[in-house]
């Protein structure tokens, strides 16, 4: 079975300038979450997804941050403008519904210069 | 309220057990994790408890769970040079949104 694809692995932008994430999530799952890890803490909820509908953003800042499930499968997080502070890890997770184990991806490191 | 904290850094021998701690505040938890990060990669979860179980044993894994302290260990049995990562534990509650909180992770280190 294949894992929680995620790309790109690596992004270095220049601040103010934007710039997308793509996750893909395990075939079926109906639930999908963006985490932000910055270095040296755990990943903290951004977004949860079920299927195409938002649960939880109350901790995405929306005044720059957006993401979007349109068809219930994939997804997208987007940044916009970025700021020195959005350097980080950025994961996406999938489970089969709310309240099952969640699988992580490899994740996106953004470094914002 | 929610916070879940951890040691930074536990330093073994190859061979040795490890031993993991953590403690959680929200009484209310209902399954505690424990993922695995390596460098440069996701996190890989190793084993999860109910929050009505005491124990649970995996192989070399064993969680012990302390409802009344809050506090969460896993103990990992002849430990290995592959051990060598930051381990996480994270609790949720089941509802329509599961969200795991994380603590800031403790870096395992084993000696050779």
């Amino acid at each position: 079975e294949a894992g929680v694809a995620q790309s790109p692995r690596y992004k270095i932008i220049e601040k103010r300038q934007s710039v997308a994430f793509w996750c893909n999530p395990i075939s079926g799952h109906a639930t999908l979450y963006w985490y932000q890890q910055i270095l040296g803490q755990g990943p903290k909820l951004l977004i949860q997804f079920q299927n195409n509908g938002v649960v939880d953003d109350s901790q995405l800042p929306k005044d720059r941050f957006s993401a979007e499930r349109l068809k219930g499968v994939d997804s997208t997080l987007k940044i916009q403008p970025a700021k020195l502070e959005d350097s980080a890890v950025y994961l996406c997770a999938s489970s089969l519904v709310s309240g099952n184990i969640q699988y992580f991806g490899a994740g996106t490191r953004l470094s914002v210069l | 309220g929610e916070d879940v904290e951890q040691s930074l850094f536990l330093s073994v021998r190859e061979g040795d057990s490890s031993v993991i701690n953590c403690t959680y505040t929200d009484s209310s938890s209902t399954y505690l994790y424990w993922y695995k990060q390596e460098p440069g990669a996701g996190l890989q979860l190793l084993t999860y408890i109910f929050s009505n179980m005491d124990m649970k044993q995996d192989q070399r894994l064993t969680v012990l769970l302390n409802k009344k302290d809050k506090h969460l260990s896993l103990r990992i049995a002849d430990t290995q040079t592959g051990d060598s990562a930051i381990y996480f534990c994270a609790e949720s509650k089941y509802g329509a949104t599961n969200k795991l909180i994380f603590g800031t992770g403790t870096l395992l280190a084993v000696q050779p």
